[in-house]
């Protein structure tokens, strides 16, 4: 089973920053925080990722907690190519087996 | 570079038949790990391949078996084709000994009839 909680779905204004949060209350010392997004019927696209300290490139920004038990995803200027169902992971080896939950399903409106 | 690509794109079977997916990895990249995606649900694990060895696999049957090949390309083949079977086939690629992403085609859309 998945390890983490996300809400099924979200929106979100053009334009305007999308938030996107995650519950992994049970995360190990270990273990990563991942993102990927899906947009409709494509392959997973990575989106970034974190131990503990905020991270941020050129797509998102991520912030972690401090006790890590739960990230948001930030999406700074959302655009209507964002929408798509967005997957928080968390896992000890990225390269080995990815377990997914059901992901929110961000909506960018116009 | 060349992506994660998969072949084919989509494609229709009955019940009782066999498949054959094909992956061809990323360059530089030596792990290949298979997915199955049902409509609607998350990506389940099914198996990763590692230097040409299976290095785990999720919880699917044996008639779910797969190959990777010197140049790191990989196949998964299903026998004995059952309805559930119908679902997005995704191929991964990455590499080992990184925190780095695992990078995906584009899938396989299999549906059985």
């Amino acid at each position: 089973d998945a390890k983490t909680t996300q809400p099924p779905s979200m929106d979100c204004a053009e334009g305007r920053a999308a938030n996107l949060p995650c519950n992994h209350s049970t995360i190990s010392g270990n273990e990563y925080v991942y993102w990927y997004r899906q947009i409709h019927s494509q392959g997973p696209q990575y989106i970034i990722h974190g131990l503990k300290n905020n991270e941020t490139n050129e797509m998102a920004s991520l912030i972690i907690t401090e006790d890590r038990k739960s990230s948001t995803l930030i999406l700074p200027h959302a655009t209507l190519r964002d929408t798509a169902v967005y997957y928080c992971i968390v896992t000890p080896d990225s390269n080995y087996q990815l377990i997914w939950g059901a992901g929110t399903k961000l909506i960018i409106k116009p | 570079e060349t992506g994660v690509t998969q072949s084919p794109t989509h494609l229709i079977k009955t019940r009782g038949q066999q498949v054959t997916l094909r992956c061809s990895s990323q360059s530089g990249h030596n792990t290949v790990s298979w997915y199955q995606q049902a409509l609607g649900q998350g990506p389940q694990f099914i198996f990763q391949y590692y230097r040409e060895e299976e290095n785990g696999r999720g919880n699917f049957p044996p008639r779910f078996s797969g190959l990777q090949f010197p140049n790191y390309s990989s196949e998964l083949n299903v026998n004995a084709l059952e309805l559930d079977d119908s679902a997005l086939y995704l191929c991964a690629s990455s590499s080992t000994g990184s925190t780095n992403e695992q990078f995906f085609g584009p899938g396989t859309r299999l549906t059985v009839l």
